[in-house]
């Protein structure tokens, strides 16, 4: 059975930086993209970048100076971080396993408040 | 970036009422649109991939239609469990774009 699970800080200061860990099980990342979507107020979902099965990144141009995608495949973990954070960065945080059609498992999503 | 322009917005309808969503997509996507169906709280859900294939497990009742620019998802019998917000994506090139969504309420 295929789960994927995001778990985060929650609460973040102003020009600190977010780290969000995505723990899936049930596949192996060696087979599958894993993307990085967020649903903000302002902008709603947004995709932010993914990590292809062979380790490579690739991200939206919007985060592309702040953003890093990573992965552990013993762990089976996916990484984000995102640096320099500011209020509008509020907002839910999803990964998502990719196949050929399109993304196809979610995590539930972590919630992400940036806050002073 | 590819812009994807969802309606409507908000939706009310009735038990056994045909419903349908639409998307326009700014540029030809081929047929690499997504619908999916998102309840409160709970993670995104894939129904249709690829503008017209349903996913494993999706009632038959959902189904996509379209190519190129203009895509989309029907209802054929609302059910009460269908109470949810659907939301397009485009993943015919990077960065992928999303719809901004349609709520769906019973009336």
């Amino acid at each position: 059975q295929v789960q994927l699970k995001e778990t985060g800080p929650g609460l973040v200061q102003p020009t600190q930086t977010l780290s969000i860990t995505c723990t899936v099980s049930g596949f192996s990342l060696t087979s599958y993209y894993m993307q990085w979507v967020r649903q903000t107020p302002g902008k709603g979902l947004e995709w932010m970048g993914f990590i292809r099965s062979g380790g490579s990144t690739e991200y939206n141009s919007e985060f592309k100076s702040r953003l890093s995608i990573s992965r552990d495949t013993s762990k089976n973990q996916v990484f984000l971080k995102m640096n320099s954070l500011k209020t509008e960065d509020t907002g839910v945080y999803y990964c998502a396993r990719v196949s050929e059609k399109g993304p196809l498992d979610w995590g539930q999503g972590t919630l992400v408040t940036v806050s002073s | 970036d590819i812009q994807m322009t969802q309606s409507p917005s908000f939706l009310s309808a009735s038990v056994g009422d045909r419903v349908t969503i639409n998307c326009k997509a700014s540029q030809n996507i081929n047929r690499y649109l997504n619908w999916y169906q998102q309840k409160l709280g709970e993670a995104p859900k894939l129904l249709i991939y690829n503008a017209n294939s349903l996913q494993t497990g999706i009632p038959s009742r959902f189904s996509g239609s379209g190519s190129g620019t203009d895509f989309t998802l029907t209802i054929s019998s609302l059910q009460p469990e269908d109470v949810a917000t659907y939301f397009c994506l485009q993943h015919n090139s990077w960065p992928y774009t999303f719809g901004a969504g349609t709520k769906l309420e019973l009336k």
